[in-house]
């Protein structure tokens, strides 16, 4: 099983301030990786696949960067809607599938 | 407009089995990549399984597997996903995922259901 690391587990942040998200992965994955926010009380939503591609809909303010074992989320200026938990997700193998922990964007 | 809309909040007893159902709309859900996906709550996200149109048979996590069972319904375009010997630690939001076959990648959820809460209690 390949396993996820997010860090930090909380990042506090200003609104407006720019924040950067790590996951790294046990192996490598090439680009297949995503991430997803969840807001308090809803489903997850997909905002980056690709390891780079923002899915429908999505701002500009958010990017993705990262190959192989070493990925990176930034959202470029926080909106208040922002604040949420972000998780990353490998898709390398289907079935073999998994998660970070999730990483946790508070306001500061 | 692709909607994935789930059952109700269920209660449930030790041992016993839970049906959760996840209602396709816009589509057909012959035509969609589903997996499932629980939380408990205050913690992330574990895969539990899915099932592709054109695969035999459904994939399950190798922790699950022996309760699991994941079919569709094309005649209702319904989604189920049925777990037996229900445990306190299977307490959890249960949320099932769609993605277009067409579009490979079945392990991404471009399509979220609003989640159903599992409450295993005595």
């Amino acid at each position: 099983e390949i396993v996820m690391t997010q860090s930090p587990a909380t990042l506090s942040v200003s609104p407006g301030e720019r924040a950067t998200l790590s996951c790294r992965a046990s192996l490598g994955v090439s680009i297949n990786l995503a991430w997803y926010q969840q807001r308090p009380g809803q489903a997850p939503r997909l905002l980056i696949y690709g390891a780079s591609t923002r899915a429908t809909g999505i701002p500009a303010r958010f990017s993705g960067s990262g190959s192989g074992t070493e990925f990176t989320l930034t959202i470029a200026s926080l909106q208040s809607e922002d604040f949420a938990v972000y998780y990353c997700q490998q898709y390398n193998n289907w079935p073999l599938l998994s998660f970070g922990g999730g990483t946790k964007v508070e306001i500061k | 407009q692709v909607q994935l809309v789930q059952s109700g909040a269920e209660v449930k007893k030790p041992g016993s089995s839970v049906k959760v159902s996840c209602k396709f709309s816009g589509d057909s859900v012959n035509n969609f990549a589903i997996n499932w996906m629980r939380q408990v709550p205050g913690q992330g996200l574990e895969w539990m399984g899915g099932l592709i149109p054109t695969f035999p048979t459904p994939q399950y996590s190798r922790k699950l597997e022996d309760r699991l069972t994941m079919t569709t319904d094309e005649s209702s375009s319904t989604a189920y996903m049925e777990m037996a010997s229900l445990r306190s630690e299977d307490t959890a939001l249960y949320f099932c995922t769609g993605r277009l076959e067409e579009a490979g990648h079945y392990g991404l959820f471009d399509y979220w259901g609003q989640g159903t809460l599992v409450t295993v209690s005595s």
